[in-house]
């Protein structure tokens, strides 16, 4: 399987912060990658797909960049609301992996 | 409005079988690959299998490879995960998932856009 890195595990933010999560790929994804969101006790909901494409209803505060192995996850400025745990997904296979979540946190 | 419910969780012990359903509803089931996400308690997302619209292309994570079969009737709009062999680490909330319904050079879709709500799988040692 491909193993995705996620990296940090969790950050402590405040409101206006821009944030950035980096997904790292230990193999090349090519642009196989999305971005979901989780709040606690709801189902995750896509963000990003195709590393940089915006789901549609995304606010465009989230973005993301990247191809090959490394890719981000930006917020440029933080909402209460997207205060969340962020997953990255590859789907350059036919066996998917998820990186291991960020959990952005209120300062 | 699409819908996916599943169904067939409950308590079993270690080494036993259980087999999860999902019911599909407002959309073209047979023109969309599906898949099986799950969510250990307080953990992370685990992709545990996805199989494409008529059932040819077929993945599974390697932690449940030998153990688990994802079979899918597009007839009935189901969606299923048979799963042998329990361990009390498959102890997660199982969601089934709908991607996007393109077909990638691997032949599932390119991302995950609908999910149920999850059904409950609980394994004692």
């Amino acid at each position: 399987d491909i193993h995705m890195t996620q990296s940090p595990l969790s950050l402590s933010a405040s409101v206006g912060d821009r944030v950035t999560i980096t997904c790292r790929a230990s193999q090349s994804l090519s642009s196989h990658l999305n971005w979901y969101q989780q709040k606690v006790g709801k189902v995750p909901t896509l963000l990003i797909y195709g590393a940089s494409s915006l789901s549609s209803g995304v606010p465009s505060r989230f973005s993301g960049r990247g191809s090959g192995t490394e890719f981000t996850l930006t917020i440029s400025s933080l909402q209460v609301e997207d205060f969340a745990t962020y997953y990255c997904q590859q789907t350059y296979s036919t066996s998917w992996t998820f990186g291991q979540g960020t959990k952005v946190e209120i300062k | 409005e699409v819908q996916l419910v599943e169904s067939g969780g409950g308590l079993v012990q270690s080494g036993r079988s259980l087999r999860l359903s999902c019911a599909a509803s407002g959309f073209t089931f047979d023109n969309h690959a599906m898949h099986w996400v799950r969510q250990a308690p307080g953990k992370g997302l685990e992709w545990v299998s996805g199989i494409s619209w008529n059932s040819d292309i077929i993945g599974y994570a390697d932690s449940v490879k030998g153990r688990f079969t994802i079979s899918r009737d597009n007839a009935k709009n189901s969606l299923y995960l048979q799963m042998n062999s329990l361990r009390v680490e498959d102890t997660a909330l199982y969601y089934c998932a709908k991607d996007d319904g393109g077909i990638s050079i691997f032949g599932f879709g390119y991302y995950l856009d609908y999910w149920g709500q999850g059904t409950l799988v609980t394994v004692s040692s």
